[in-house]
């Protein structure tokens, strides 16, 4: 059985640029979640999906948005990217809408630099 | 707000010893916790979970003990081995509905040959 995959690995971009990351969940999982990972504050929710919904927000800026598709498969996107954007962005799937005691399964995350 | 938190960033132990990491949490009414694992260029793994209707619970070397009256808990490991390498982080829910979780800020655990 396929884990959550996560694409691109690693990319750089400068400040302003946009950039789009995709996350593939395990066949089967209708739900999707994004955190951000910093040395400094360490891992951070951004949002969740599930049935092309998106069923909660952390407390991020509007730069930050996501989608989900009907195949499950999500895209995060961060627009006028700024320097404190560069972290590790993680996707997680579970195969449940969620009721606060559902174990995510984590891909290996998207490294953003940001320059 | 909510908060989890870990008590020591670090920690090294002897191979076969036995390791302790613990973590404090904020909202009494928690009732879910999570540890994962995440080794050096890799998402999260998870290890073991709890609900607060139980003090323990046994997995394959783990053990996690739960403390409600203080809000803490610990994650312990049985004759420690190189591939126990890595930042233990817990996560709880808190009060949310949906697979929202607050993590811990991670200790990072060396097992040292």
């Amino acid at each position: 059985k396929a884990g959550v995959t996560q694409t691109p690995r690693y990319l750089i971009k400068t400040r302003g640029q946009q950039v789009t990351l995709s996350c593939s969940p395990i066949s089967g999982h209708r739900s999707v979640s994004w955190y951000q990972q910093t040395p400094g504050q360490g891992l951070q929710f951004l949002f969740e999906y599930f049935s092309e919904t998106q069923r909660n927000k952390g407390n991020f800026p509007g730069r930050f948005s996501g989608r989900q598709f009907s195949n499950s498969r999500s895209e995060m996107n961060v627009s006028t990217l700024e320097l404190g954007d560069s972290a590790l962005y993680l996707c997680a799937s579970s195969p449940l809408a969620g009721t606060g005691a559902n174990v995510l399964t984590f891909g290996a995350g998207s490294r953003l630099t940001v320059l | 707000g909510e908060s989890v938190g870990l008590h020591l960033p670090t920690l090294s132990v002897q191979e076969g010893d036995n390791s302790i990491i613990n973590c404090a949490y904020s909202n009494s009414a928690s009732d879910y916790f999570i540890w994962y694992k995440q080794e050096s260029g890799k998402g999260p793994q998870f290890i073991i979970d709890i609900r607060s209707n139980m003090d323990k619970r046994q997995g394959q070397r783990v053990t996690v003990l739960l403390n409600k009256t203080v809000k803490h808990l610990s994650l312990q490991i049985a004759a420690t081995q190189p591939g126990d390498s890595a930042v233990y982080f817990c996560a709880d829910p808190g009060t949310n509905t949906g697979n929202q979780f607050y993590f811990g800020t991670g200790t990072s655990l060396t097992v040292i040959p």
